[in-house]
């Protein structure tokens, strides 16, 4: 069973603070996905990471898979209070459209 | 013109009875999947269609049955429903290989 280690669980930051919000896994995962989460509704996709070391970048967000495929980063820049809620990590594995996701991380950026 | 949508929002039910919840996506893909979200906002993966054929089944209980009956469309009937079955239930669809999944805004059901 593949399993997807998410820290930290919670998160309470002032606005402007940067954090970083780790993904681990002790299994090789085909591709990384993360996911931001609103409250009453489901998750949206933020990013796909499919190759070792592959680094993207969506404006504040820099998200980062790591070398031997097992774990990737959210890093976040200068947070807003619009960054606040869950973000959660999930792996692709083998088995056609199965994603494996980690507990995620609930993210609260006060004004 | 929501992309996938599921109903009811919410389900509140007594335990034994049977209740459907109903997921269409109009986006044109042709997988669609069922995750289960429990209190620690924990999702896991129940089922998967592609194309109306189930590629996926976890180990979930055989109260469970999902029916496609186009790949526009996939219900979740419960049967006997019990406490634990208390989460919310999203229905999702990707193009394919399932890089890119696309959520509804879940079912939130509470058995009593």
């Amino acid at each position: 069973t593949q399993l997807l280690e998410q820290s930290p669980q919670f998160l309470s930051i002032q606005e402007g603070e940067n954090l970083t919000v780790y993904c681990n896994s002790s299994s090789v995962f085909s591709s990384l996905q993360w996911y931001r989460q609103e409250p009453g509704e489901g998750p949206v996709l933020l990013v796909t990471v499919v190759t070792g070391g592959e680094v993207k970048k969506l404006k504040r967000l820099t998200f980062q898979f790591g070398d031997a495929r097992k774990d990737s980063s959210l890093h976040i820049t200068a947070a807003q209070p619009g960054d606040t809620g869950l973000y959660l990590c999930a792996g692709g594995g083998t088995s056609y459209g199965k994603l494996t996701f980690g507990q995620g991380t609930i993210l609260t950026v006060h004004p | 013109d929501t992309a996938v949508s599921q109903t009811p929002k919410y389900l509140v039910t007594q335990m034994g009875n049977d209740k459907s919840i109903k997921c269409e996506q109009n986006l044109g893909h042709d997988t669609m999947y069922w995750y289960k979200q429990d209190s620690k906002k924990f999702l896991k993966i129940m089922f998967s269609y592609n194309n109306k054929e189930l590629i996926i089944n976890e180990t979930v209980p055989n109260r469970f049955s999902p029916k496609s009956p186009d790949k526009a469309h996939l219900n979740l009937h419960i049967n006997s429903l019990e406490l634990g079955d208390s989460a919310v239930y999203f229905c999702a669809s990707s193009p394919g290989t399932g890089l890119k999944l696309f959520f509804g805004s879940g079912t939130q059901l509470s058995v009593l």
